[in-house]
């Protein structure tokens, strides 16, 4: 079984770009999250997608959004990027049934130049 | 915030000695899961403790929960050096149809062979 994928690795913008990021969760899969994590700092979640739909956001601002596709996969959309948005996203998924446990992504990591 | 906080942020031991990392907690919990991280990559899931129990074993990986206490602890037995990783604890809350997970800043372990 495949795992979760992102797209892409590495990413390199400057400052007021826009940065699209993509997760492909586990087949079977519904609920999609982002997490953000910066330089020596855990994970702060972001965004919650469930069935196509937006269930639940972090404390971002509203430059940080996305989208869950009818295939469940997801985007996060970034927009005016600061310099303190370069970290690492990470996407987990989950199936329906099953809320308890998260399957992560490898990442994909945001430079802000 | 309900958010973990491990103690300690990091921890050096030789290999074959066991490790023993904590969490910290503020509010009421469904469940508390322990994740593991390999040099800033995905986060895979170790083990998960439901708020009715006291401890759990899973291979080399014993599991507490104090919920009294609001804390937990992750011992792992006879380290080996691929088990050099940063550790995070993760709060898990149901409520108002939204189940989140709520992580700490996590424990660096160095295993040295």
């Amino acid at each position: 079984e495949a795992g979760v994928t992102q797209s892409p690795t590495h990413l390199i913008k400057t400052r007021g770009q826009q940065a699209t990021l993509r997760c492909s969760p586990i087949s079977g899969h519904t609920s999609v999250y982002w997490y953000q994590q910066a330089l020596g700092l855990g994970l702060q979640f972001l965004l919650w997608y469930d069935e196509g739909e937006e269930r639940n956001r972090g404390n971002f601002p509203p430059r940080f959004s996305g989208r869950q596709f009818p295939n469940y996969s997801s985007e996060l959309n970034v927009n005016a990027l600061e310099l303190e948005d370069s970290a690492l996203y990470l996407c987990a998924s989950r199936t329906r049934t099953n809320q308890e446990t998260q399957y992560f992504g490898p990442g994909t990591r945001l430079l802000v130049l | 915030s309900q958010q973990g906080e491990e103690d300690p942020q990091a921890l050096s031991i030789q290999e074959g000695e066991n490790a023993t990392m904590n969490c910290s907690y503020k509010t009421s919990i469904n469940n508390l899961q322990w994740y593991r991280q390999n040099s800033g990559r995905g986060l895979v899931h170790l083990i998960l403790i439901r708020s009715n129990e006291r401890e759990k074993h899973s291979g080399r990986l014993r599991v507490t929960l104090d919920t009294s206490k609001k804390s937990s602890s992750l011992l792992i037995t006879a380290s080996r050096a691929a088990d050099t990783a940063s550790y995070f604890c993760a709060t898990a809350y149901s409520g108002a149809g939204s189940y989140q997970l709520t992580f700490g800043k996590g424990t660096k372990l160095s295993v040295i062979p």
